[in-house]
Parts: C-alpha cells; sequence; structure tokens
C-alpha cells in the first residue's frame, strides 16, 4: 500500500497528558498538511510543509502543538498538556509540488482526551 | 464564520436518480473548488475539482458545476449507486490561502436500493 499512513489509529489519553502521532505521506509527495476534524464538521487546516520546512500554522495551531518534519519524508505532531477539546480526528495528508494539486488523505487518529 | 456551507447535513437517493449535493461560499477570492468523498474509518478521497475558469467539469458519472455570480457550485452524481453513500465534503482555495484548503462541514449521501 502506498498510500499515506498514520500511527496510532486511535489513542486515548487522560487530561494534561502528552500525545504524539505519526505520518508517512506518499514517498514521492513534497508536500505534507495537518488537519483536525471534530464531529459534524469538515477538516480543519492546522499546517502545511513543504519538505521539511514548515510553511504555514493555522491561528487553531496553540503552543501546545507542535509539528515537525525532520528528513522531509515522515512527520509528528504532538500535543501537550492535552485538554478535553483537543479531542478530535487527526487528518493528514500530502501532496505533489504545483498549484491546485490535489491532497491524498491518511485514514486518520482518532484522539480521545478523557 | 464558515466560509464554505453545505447547508444539507443530510440526502437520501434511490439508486440510479440523480443525487445533487450542494456547496456555497462566501470568500470570492476562492479559485478552485473540490469535492472529496468520505468514508467510515477512512479519510476523505478526492473526487473531482473545477477551477473558477470553467462552469463545468465532468467526469464519468460525476459533475461539478460552478456559478460564480452565486458562488454556488454543486456535485451531481448520475447514475447514483448504493456504493455511493457516504459523506462528501466541498472544499475551496485560492491566492490568499497557500496551499490549504478550506472545507464545508459534509452531507451525508444515502443511496438506496
Amino acid at each position: 500500500d502506498t498510500g499515506v499512513s498514520q500511527d496510532p489509529r486511535h489513542k486515548i489519553t487522560k487530561r494534561g497528558q502528552n500525545v504524539t502521532f505519526r505520518c508517512d505521506p506518499i514517498s514521492e509527495h513534497n508536500r505534507l498538511y495537518w488537519y483536525r476534524q471534530t464531529l459534524g464538521q469538515g477538516p480543519e487546516f492546522l499546517t502545511y510543509f513543504q519538505n521539511e520546512a514548515q510553511l504555514e500554522k493555522s491561528r487553531l495551531l496553540s503552543d501546545r502543538f507542535s509539528a515537525e518534519r525532520p528528513k522531509g519524508s515522515f512527520s509528528t505532531l504532538e500535543i501537550q498538556r492535552t485538554e478535553q477539546g483537543d479531542s478530535a480526528m487527526y487528518l493528514c495528508a500530502s501532496s505533489p509540488t504545483g498549484q491546485n494539486n490535489e491532497q491524498f488523505f491518511g485514514p486518520g487518529t482518532r484522539l480521545t482526551v478523557l | 464564520d464558515q466560509q464554505v456551507k453545505q447547508n444539507s447535513p443530510s440526502l437520501s437517493v434511490q439508486e440510479g436518480r440523480i443525487s445533487i449535493l450542494n456547496c456555497d461560499y462566501t470568500n470570492s477570492m476562492f479559485d478552485y473548488f473540490l469535492w472529496y468523498k468520505k468514508y467510515p474509518a477512512e479519510g476523505p478521497t478526492f473526487l473531482i475539482s473545477i477551477s473558477s475558469i470553467k462552469d463545468k467539469n465532468e467526469d464519468g458519472r460525476f459533475t461539478v458545476f460552478l456559478n460564480k455570480s452565486a458562488k454556488h457550485l454543486s456535485l451531481h452524481i448520475v447514475p447514483s449507486q448504493p456504493g455511493d453513500s457516504a459523506v462528501y465534503f466541498c472544499a475551496a482555495s485560492g491566492p490568499n490561502y497557500g496551499q490549504n484548503f478550506v472545507f464545508g462541514p459534509g452531507t451525508r449521501l444515502s443511496v438506496l436500493p
């Protein structure tokens, strides 16, 4: 399977704990995105990487959130001191370089903060 | 303030009939629009897109229509099949949005056999 993969698929944590999610994009894609989706809503953009450079960050990405893509391949999204409002589906997507390219999404990581 | 709206949370259609999913947007700077389909426990899958220089784009059973003056687009599925049952998201992008898409809240389509 050469699609976008995410790990873990599900994460349950207690409020105040730190969590880290991983995304492996399609190998030839330079661009990688993180989105968050809550119940009844569409995905909301969080951040975007071009290779290893983080080029855009949404105001939704508070200082408790940090994303990295150290070698321009896989990416991690860390949430520190989780809050119940962080409970959501976290989606990763990748795309090749170029304007208006479709984004290929992974299956998501569902986070539940108790 | 939602910039991309899908005012119908759900839609039921008989197999073989046409499904019409609607999407409205408020930002006139959007110039590229996409439809994604999402099955349970999977990520969204790209379906079809349209640039603002066109008013129609067709791909097999799927056609997207764009009315820029009304800031409205629609996805037509003909004929509808049970496998089309999913949540459909409309998304938009534009020069002020870099590489990210703004998604609507989705419409759940149920195609009844």
